[in-house]
């Protein structure tokens, strides 16, 4: 299994600005997941974050909006860039040890952009 | 490509009622794995079972059980005698065996339980 702390579990920002978001794992993991569940909505992949290289991003997120760095197997971080109302949701990291088994997830963290 | 549908949206029941969360998924692949979650208002994700394409045995854990179709591709979670502390936001989730670890998730069942 894989325990993963997630911060901050909640924020509230103003539009414009920008908030980093960060992920511990407890071990050592080859790739981690950002998923964005807006407000009502299900889970949607935003990237994958694979140590030493960039991330992939899926369909319609943009580096520019979402940079990620993963500087160990242990660690990564999301920021979500120049803010608006509409990036209102629950962002969380994912990891998952294999392709069999289950992923496991942080708290979440619950931003809010006024 | 791979997706998943709950087309429950809501479901409302009175405690101790037996409720179905229904799940139908779609994928190419032959190997692939299934699972619940169950997201409580507080917001994080609990991990409710996992069933690989192969084994279609249906499974039980105290009031809860699933039934996996793979003639109907379907994953249906039952819930027996159901509880207020059921109360939550149940998700179905898909990885295919080629696919890079991610789940595909489901739209969602928004689940209440009254007591």
């Amino acid at each position: 299994s894989a325990v993963i702390s997630q911060k901050p579990s909640r924020d509230i920002c103003q539009r414009g600005t920008s908030l980093t978001i960060q992920c511990q794992v407890d071990s050592q993991v080859t790739m981690m997941f950002w998923y964005r569940q807006q407000p009502g909505q299900s889970l949607t992949l935003i990237a994958t974050a694979n140590q030493g290289s960039e991330a992939t991003y899926e369909s319609g997120f943009v580096i520019d909006k979402f940079p990620i760095s993963r500087p160990n197997l242990t660690f990564s971080t999301l920021t979500v860039s120049n803010m608006s109302p509409e990036d209102s949701s629950i962002y969380l990291c994912s990891v998952r040890l294999d392709t069999i088994t289950e992923a496991f997830f942080g708290q979440g963290t619950r931003l809010t952009v006024v | 490509a791979q997706k998943v549908t709950q087309a429950q949206t809501e479901i409302s029941v009175v405690e101790k009622e037996d409720v179905t969360l229904d799940c139908v998924y779609e994928t190419r692949d032959t190997t692939y794995y299934l699972f619940w979650y169950k997201q409580p208002p507080s917001g994080e994700l609990v991990f409710l079972i996992r069933r690989n394409s192969f084994d279609e045995q249906n499974e039980i854990s105290g009031r809860y059980s699933w039934n996996f179709q793979k003639s109907t591709s379907s994953f249906n979670f039952t819930i027996t005698a159901s509880q207020v502390v059921d109360s939550a936001v149940y998700f179905c989730a898909l990885s295919e065996a080629t696919s890079a670890r991610q789940l595909t998730f489901g739209s969602g069942t928004q689940l209440t339980v009254l007591p």
